[in-house]
């Protein structure tokens, strides 16, 4: 079955560097585009990041721009994203999730589906 | 800080209806962008709901529906049941903003 493992996480502290990683299985990893969602402690889901099958085209929200860089290696099948210059902010449950996309009379749509079950990340002195 | 907003809770009986909302914008929803559902249970991760405004994937019981109008959004569910208690997030597209996937600020469905 199709499935999204995520690891990487611990605690870090201010100033410092992590990279999580997201082990896909059960579906062809290398013709789907790929998400990283954050969720910070008793809040609601932030997207953070997005990258295509074949990891040419990347978009970031404004809040990790320049900071995260999201990646990917297709021979592993296995999503990557490397936090930089970590922040307290950005201590959050981390999930991949697959974009499914859908082509259909004339409309195209895309959600995310399924998801992993998160790394926490706690960035703390 | 979000773009979509939802209703922080919203809560019912065993076998009544709810309804959560999903107010967006001229940037988001009333550009015509579709609109997502996604059910998260306490302590697990997000699940898909609803996709392109009224789908449901297989698996997904038909006590739940989506709809959308204007710059809006809701999620219905109907017979509700314990096992519904959950956190629900609406989530789309934005126009306005880099990269520009958007989700709502949840609401917290509770079975009374």
């Amino acid at each position: 079955q199709v499935q999204l493992v995520e690891s990487g996480g611990g605690v870090v502290q201010p100033g410092r560097s992590l990279r999580l990683s997201c082990a896909a299985s059960g579906f062809t990893f290398s013709s789907y585009a790929m998400h990283w969602v954050r969720q910070a402690p008793g809040k609601g889901l932030e997207w953070v990041a997005v990258i295509s099958y074949d990891g040419s085209n990347k978009y970031y929200a404004d809040s990790v721009k320049g900071r995260f860089t999201i990646s990917r290696d297709n021979s592993k099948n296995t999503l990557f994203l490397q936090m930089n210059s970590l922040r307290a902010e950005a201590t959050a449950v981390y999930y991949c999730a697959r974009r499914e996309d859908y082509y259909g009379s004339g409309s195209y749509l895309n959600w995310f589906d399924p998801w992993g079950r998160g790394t926490l990340v706690t960035v703390s002195s | 800080q979000s773009v979509l907003t939802q209703p922080p809770s919203v809560s019912g009986a065993p076998g009544q209806r709810v309804t959560i909302s999903c107010t967006g914008s001229s940037s988001n929803i009333g550009a015509g962008y579709a609109v997502h559902w996604y059910q998260q249970l306490p302590g697990t991760a997000p699940k898909l709901l609803i996709y392109g405004n009224n789908n449901r994937p297989s698996g997904v019981p038909d006590r739940f529906s989506g709809s959308k109008s204007g710059t809006s959004a809701s999620l219905a569910i109907s017979g509700l049941q314990a096992e519904d208690e959950a956190d629900y997030y609406c989530q789309s597209y934005d126009s306005s903003l880099s990269g520009s996937y958007v989700f709502g600020t949840g609401t917290k469905v509770t079975v009374l």
